[in-house]
């Protein structure tokens, strides 16, 4: 069964620095999402994506955060400079069509230290 | 104002015992889905139920959408321990271009061997 998958798993970086989650949807869908939850909260949704371009975003998804597509198959978050708070297990996730059925990754647990 | 609310916040049974989650929202809805959570792990889907729809059956799972009252419940029946889990309720309004995810804090399910 295809299922999105999301690398690294894990990933520890300084206050300040740059990091890149990694997605690869499933192949044929065409509608694409982060999320994040920070841990003991609620899902919150980052950013969607959709014809290779935003469609939306949230008031979360600051200058500080930026979406590729660079290709047909992954789909990239980008933290220029991160910051503590950014601290949260981060998923991607991939639809058929807006609105429907949300496929999501395992998830990148991020740690700013 | 938070558009998915779910309750209880916990719930602890015994195997063989049903359990019931409750989610309420506040705006007109497309379609509410319901996802499973295992501890620190990704997000997996469960059933999707759209507005016009009253109640959905998968396996052991059925979900009822009630649009007059805006809630919906998730019932899970003869509990196993595999179970164990939380459960979140996610909306998809019925405005919006792109149709992300709006997500409640989630019940969390315990299952007694």
């Amino acid at each position: 069964e295809p299922e999105v998958t999301q690398t690294p798993s894990h990933q520890v970086t300084q206050m300040g620095q740059e990091v890149i989650l990694r997605c690869v949807p499933i192949s044929n869908h065409l509608y694409f999402y982060w999320y994040r939850q920070i841990l003991g909260q609620k899902v919150e949704f980052l950013v969607s994506f959709y014809n290779n371009e935003i469609s939306e975003k949230s008031e979360i998804f600051d200058d500080q955060f930026s979406v590729e597509r660079p290709d047909g198959s992954n789909f990239t978050l980008k933290i220029r400079s991160t910051k503590l708070e950014d601290s949260a297990m981060y998923f991607c996730a991939s639809a058929l069509d807006r609105g429907e059925t949300q496929y999501f990754g395992p998830g990148t647990r991020l740690l700013v230290l | 104002s938070q558009q998915g609310e779910e309750d209880p916040q916990a719930l602890s049974i015994q195997e063989g015992e049903n359990a019931t989650m409750n989610c309420s929202y506040k705006t007109s809805i497309n379609n509410l889905q319901w996802y499973r959570q295992n501890s620190g792990r990704g997000l997996v889907h469960l059933i999707l139920i759209r507005s016009n729809e009253r109640e959905k059956h998968s396996g052991r799972l059925r979900v009822t959408l009630d649009t007059s009252k805006k809630s919906s419940s998730l019932l899970i029946t003869a509990s196993r321990a595999a179970d164990t889990a939380s459960y979140f309720c996610a909306t998809v309004l019925d405005a919006g271009n792109n149709r992300k995810l709006i997500w409640g804090l989630g019940t969390s399910l315990a299952v007694n061997p």
